[in-house]
């Protein structure tokens, strides 16, 4: 069955420091993935998307995302955190057919 | 409109009443879902509709949940005799087009408290 694992479920971090979340998933063909970022009381919104080609995508916001498909992950970068970062970030995977599965989430903490 | 609205922002009600939720998806887009969001938990798809195709009902927790598309734009998600388990925030996203390459556009959702 498909499933997407985030096992951080927060992250702390100093503003202006580097970041990675990490995301795993389990499908087995070459998913498309996503990673979403939720504001407080707001919906989700798309930072990026993979389906095919580069590994190495670019998204908003300055974030980037790297598929690798030995290690069956889709880790979130970003070189420097802005305290505007503060939020619940999600990894998503499609798997065929219409669903999307979502992890579970990861709250990433900005200090100054 | 801009993007995904939904309405009431806020709902709390006493455990047995029923609640209806709105939807409001971007104009055009043929794919409508409803997601739940529990505290700490990520998000459980609950239905999906595709233009006049038959909803996938798959996700619904209960028989005491069901939803409708009117003229293929606005939903309404309805919980029957609700209980404390079902307070969460209730997620209705859209996309142009269905598939699961797609993109979801997300509403700011709906926080239900049932006391």
């Amino acid at each position: 069955a498909q499933s997407v694992t985030q096992p951080d479920i927060h992250i702390t971090v100093s503003e202006g420091a580097s970041l990675e979340l990490r995301c795993n998933y389990s499908y087995g063909a070459t998913p498309y993935l996503f990673w979403y970022v939720q504001s407080p009381g707001q919906g989700l919104q798309l930072l990026l998307k993979y389906f095919s080609g580069d590994t190495l995508v670019q998204g908003i916001k300055g974030f980037e995302a790297e598929f690798k498909r030995s290690q069956s992950s889709f880790n979130l970068r970003k070189p420097s955190v802005h305290w505007s970062d503060a939020a619940e970030y999600f990894c998503a995977v499609g798997a065929g057919g219409f669903k999307t599965i979502f992890g579970a989430g990861t709250r990433l903490f900005v200090k100054a | 409109g801009a993007g995904v609205s939904q309405s009431p922002s806020n709902k709390v009600t006493e455990k047995g009443k029923d609640v209806e939720l709105r939807c409001d998806p971007i104009s055009g887009h043929t794919a409508l879902y409803w997601y739940r969001q529990s505290l700490g938990q990520g998000l459980e798809f609950l239905i999906y509709f595709q233009g006049n195709s038959a909803p996938d009902k798959s996700g619904l927790p209960s028989d005491r949940f069901s939803a409708e598309r009117t003229g293929g734009s606005v939903s309404t998600l309805t919980i029957q005799r609700t209980q404390q388990e079902d307070s969460a925030v209730y997620l209705c996203a859209s996309s142009q087009r269905q598939g699961a390459s797609e993109t979801q556009y997300f509403g700011p959702g709906t926080r239900l408290l049932v006391l």
